[in-house]
């Protein structure tokens, strides 16, 4: 069965640093993988996935993701925070030829950002 | 897409009753996941739900405990049976939509149930 790591339970950033949350996985071919970021009292909103092709991926709130099949990880980075990037993200894979479906989460990472 | 809309959003419940959440989907998808996040944790899935047959439950869950209905392809629901202080959690719906190369999950915004 696949599963997901995310070896930072906190991170804690200035506000216009650099941040990179890691994500590593388990699982015997290629995954889809995926970042969700769930804000306090919010759903979950998806941040950027990748499932074939070009392994940098860019997504929406000016963060970006790339994978490496040779270290099984698929870290999330963002040149420079806000105050609003506080939040949980969650690393996720799904069976290829599942996108989207039956995910297996990792355990969140919490971004907390300082002024 | 797909917008997903689940009831209610939240409700503080008695030990030994049952809460029955609904989720409902604005186009037909084949397949229903419910998800539980307990306090401070990640998501584990509880159960896949497919119209005209029974639940699939994942390693940890059964059904008399979670029961689910899917009576059409954009409607489900799951029941959290003979609660216990143990199942206060956030419960997610989530449907699978896009096009077979460009699929995603979409998450309701879930239920925070506690149970007193």
């Amino acid at each position: 069965a696949q599963s997901v790591t995310q070896p930072d339970i906190h991170i804690t950033v200035s506000e216009g640093a650099s941040l990179e949350l890691r994500c590593n996985y388990s699982y015997g071919a290629t995954p889809y993988l995926f970042w969700y970021v769930q804000s306090p009292g919010q759903g979950l909103q998806l941040l950027l996935k990748y499932f074939s092709g070009d392994t940098l991926v860019q997504g929406i709130k000016g963060f970006e993701a790339e994978f490496k099949r040779s270290q099984s990880s698929f870290n999330l980075r963002k040149p420079s925070v806000h105050w609003s990037d506080a939040a949980e993200y969650f690393c996720a894979v799904a069976i290829a030829g599942a996108a989207g479906n039956k995910l297996t989460f990792g355990g969140g990472t919490r971004v907390l950002v300082k002024p | 897409s797909a917008v997903i809309s689940q009831k209610p959003s939240r409700d503080i419940c008695q030990r030994g009753t049952s809460l029955t959440i609904q989720c409902q989907v604005d186009s037909q998808v084949t397949m229903m996941f419910w998800y539980r996040q307990q306090p401070g944790q990640s998501l584990t899935l509880i159960a896949t739900a497919n119209q005209g047959s029974e639940a699939t439950y994942e390693s940890g869950f059964v059904i008399d405990k979670f029961p689910i209905s899917r009576p059409n392809l954009t409607f489900s629901t799951l029941t959290v049976s003979n609660m216990s202080p143990e199942d206060s959690s956030i419960y997610l719906c989530s449907v699978a939509a896009g096009t077979a190369r460009n699929t995603e999950a979409f998450f309701g915004q879930g239920t925070r149930l506690t149970v007193v």
